[in-house]
């Protein structure tokens, strides 16, 4: 049972640029969620993705913007980017409403804008 | 506005010590607290969760303890082990929708042999 994937592992851009980050969630599950973990600090909700719609999003610019496709993948793209968009995003899947509370995460896509 | 405060930022523990973590929330929506662990590299990792309708849940090692009047929750790593050592967050959120989830700033654990 394969978990939540994500691609790419590492990734460095520069100001201005724009990014694309892919997540497969776990077999299973159906909302995808999207965190911002700069170093040293926990991570932090951008937004959360259910049938194909962004059902919640956390306190980040409109330049942090998603998709979600029928197979329940999803991408986050970010648009004009700065030297604080350095982090590591991470893709949290799990089944809503959830009967257990359990959120898978990834391993991460570690972003460095130069 | 940071709603879930976790301390210590750094803490070195003993093989075989006990090793303590302390989270606190404002939002007293949140029915849902679970302990992640994560590995240099790694994603977060579910450890032990616990909802506000008991004041301790123990799994293995580690247990948490959870006081609802004080808006306070802890992790307690038993017989911590050199395999112990990683980052551990404290998060919060409803219990339907952990998708959503608000957490502290880590604490990084050190057991050294």
């Amino acid at each position: 049972d394969a978990g939540v994937t994500q691609s790419p592992t590492h990734l460095i851009k520069t100001r201005g640029q724009q990014v694309t980050l892919r997540c497969s969630p776990k077999s299973g599950h159906d909302t995808v969620s999207w965190y911002q973990q700069a170093l040293g600090q926990g991570p932090q909700f951008i937004f959360q993705y259910y049938e194909e719609e962004e059902r919640q999003r956390g306190n980040f610019p409109d330049r942090f913007s998603g998709h979600q496709f029928p197979n329940y993948s999803s991408e986050l793209n970010v648009n004009a980017l700065l030297l604080g968009d350095s982090a590591l995003y991470l893709c949290a899947s799990s089944l809503e409403p959830s009967l257990t509370g359990e959120l898978f995460f990834g391993e991460g896509s570690r972003l460095t804008v130069l | 506005q940071q709603q879930v405060k976790q301390s210590p930022q750094s803490l070195i523990v003993q093989k075989g010590g006990i090793s303590i973590i302390n989270c606190a929330y404002e939002n007293t929506a949140f029915d849902y607290f679970p302990w992640y662990q994560q590995f240099p590299g790694k994603g977060p990792a579910l450890l032990i969760a616990i909802r506000p309708d008991v004041s301790e849940k123990k799994e293995g090692r580690f247990t948490i303890s959870f006081n609802k009047s004080a808006k306070q929750f802890s992790l307690h790593i038993m017989d911590s082990q050199p395999g112990d050592s990683a980052t551990y967050f404290c998060a919060a959120s409803g219990y339907t929708n952990a998708g959503k989830s608000t957490f502290g700033d880590g604490t990084t654990l050190t057991v050294k042999p």
